[in-house]
């Protein structure tokens, strides 16, 4: 029982495409959040809602648009893309005031060529 | 802003020697979570430490929180080749916001 999934894992594009990565999580978390994982394997945080409302939204190029249709779900749309986005994206969650660890998926791969 | 550093980057060391990674927060914080990457795989969650003077322990791995000096430790007993992954601290800025170190890349040799 896949706890925070990802679809799809792998994705080659070429520059200019749109595309969408989708996220649901079943572990009946409140806040959810997609992180960034470049070649240096530095991770950093991209957005994140809780109970559907966008709560951070770091600088990040308006290509990239979160939506959360509920609490349970969060995708990532992004529009003209581009080399530099090449990179791992996470998403993740958790359960705000608990203080316990986000737990995340298993990533999902992109590559723009 | 709130910015979270390891040292080391990476880290190559011997079957049975004992280290410590380090990592440093700029910011207060009073929670510090451990999390293990192996290659091509998602974060695993190790450790969450919640406050000052925490010690954590699973197997050969062990993990502490000096709030005050904004300083946690994951240390390494007697590696074995099965520890080689990259290790994440992470830090909470505010109610949401998890921030991640540079990450520690531990190579085992056997």
């Amino acid at each position: 029982d896949t706890a925070v999934s990802q679809t799809p894992k792998y994705l080659v594009t070429q520059m200019g495409n749109d595309k969408s990565i989708k996220c649901e999580q079943n572990l009946g978390h409140d806040t959810m959040y997609w992180y960034k994982q470049d070649s240096k394997k530095f991770l950093k945080i991209m957005f994140s809602y809780n109970n559907k409302e966008l709560i951070i939204n770091e600088t990040v190029p308006n290509r990239f648009s979160p939506k959360s249709p509920d609490k349970a779900h969060l995708n990532l749309h992004i529009n003209s893309l581009e080399l530099g986005d090449s990179a791992v994206y996470f998403c993740a969650s958790s359960l705000r005031d608990t203080w316990n660890t986000i737990y995340f998926g298993e990533g999902s791969w992109l590559t723009v060529v | 802003e709130l910015k979270v550093e390891q040292n080391p980057l990476f880290l190559s060391m011997q079957e049975g020697k004992n280290y410590t990674i380090y990592c440093n927060y700029s910011t207060t914080s009073d929670r510090l979570y451990w999390y293990r990457q192996d290659p091509g795989k998602s974060l695993e969650s190790l450790f969450v430490l919640l406050s000052n003077g925490a010690v954590k322990q699973e197997g050969r791995l062990m993990a502490s929180l000096d709030t005050k000096a904004r300083l946690s430790t994951l240390h390494i007993t007697a590696a074995v080749h099965d520890l080689s992954a990259t290790y994440f601290c992470a830090v909470t800025s505010g109610t949401y916001k998890y921030i991640f170190g540079t990450g520690t890349r531990l190579k085992v040799l056997a």
